[in-house]
């Protein structure tokens, strides 16, 4: 499997802009680029995903670097809903992109 | 994600007890993927059923696991003869056609082997 890299843990202020970076050297040229985040007690939560093009949604933006061995995702105002494990993850196109493996994440603290 | 209905929420099993766990996708949606999160550990993928079909089961255990997914009710997991091994969180997810990109989870069943 393609493997994520991120930080362990990142704080950010509440209303700030929060960059959570993922470095993904090994990415092939058919891996999407998932993000999911998980609140305590709870399922994971879809947040965005990509394959070459930068991505916004309600939620998130995706910065995908040109050669795609790293993604940054960018929350745009962080609220204390935020605060939750936010996982990077590499899926393939088609057959098995149901197959995501989740690494151990960033754990976003938003401080009040 | 409030969708995807899973139950029970917190079950314990004594070892050598059977474990049920049940499924029930959103609606409109008729494939359903199975994950587990050991302690400390990240999800992984378990197995992907569509009604009445198991799609993909690479990620079971070859043993006392098994799955289903009929073609009226909910999908269930089962863990026959369960050992302290397998206490963990099991989550579901749905999808409302083969997933490509998102995938709807569950709040989870958190299991406990005594």
């Amino acid at each position: 499997d393609a493997k994520t890299t991120q930080p362990n843990s990142m704080e950010s202020n509440e209303e700030e802009p929060v960059h959570l970076p993922c470095n993904h050297s090994t990415i092939s040229g058919t891996d999407y680029i998932h993000w999911y985040r998980q609140l305590p007690s709870q399922g994971p939560e879809y947040v965005i995903h990509g394959l070459t093009s930068n991505v916004n949604n309600r939620m998130a933006s995706l910065a995908i670097a040109e050669d795609r061995k790293s993604s940054t995702l960018i929350l745009h105002r962080a609220t204390l809903r935020d605060a939750a494990v936010y996982y990077c993850i590499l899926g393939s196109v088609g057959a098995g992109s149901y197959q995501l493996t989740f690494g151990k994440g960033t754990k976003l603290s938003v401080i009040p | 994600n409030a969708g995807v209905m899973q139950n029970p929420r917190h079950l314990v099993r004594r070892r050598g007890q059977e474990a049920r766990l049940r499924c029930s996708p959103m609606k409109g949606h008729s494939h359903v993927y199975w994950y587990r999160q050991l302690p400390e550990e990240g999800l992984k993928f378990m197995v992907y059923l569509q009604k009445e079909n198991i799609i993909d089961e690479s990620g079971m255990p070859k043993e006392r696991f098994s799955a289903e997914f009929p073609k009226e009710g909910p999908s269930i997991l089962r863990i026959q003869q369960v050992v302290r091994g397998d206490s963990a969180a099991y989550f579901c997810a749905s999808s409302p056609q083969p997933a490509t990109g998102e995938l709807f989870f569950g709040e989870g069943s958190r299991l406990t082997v005594l």
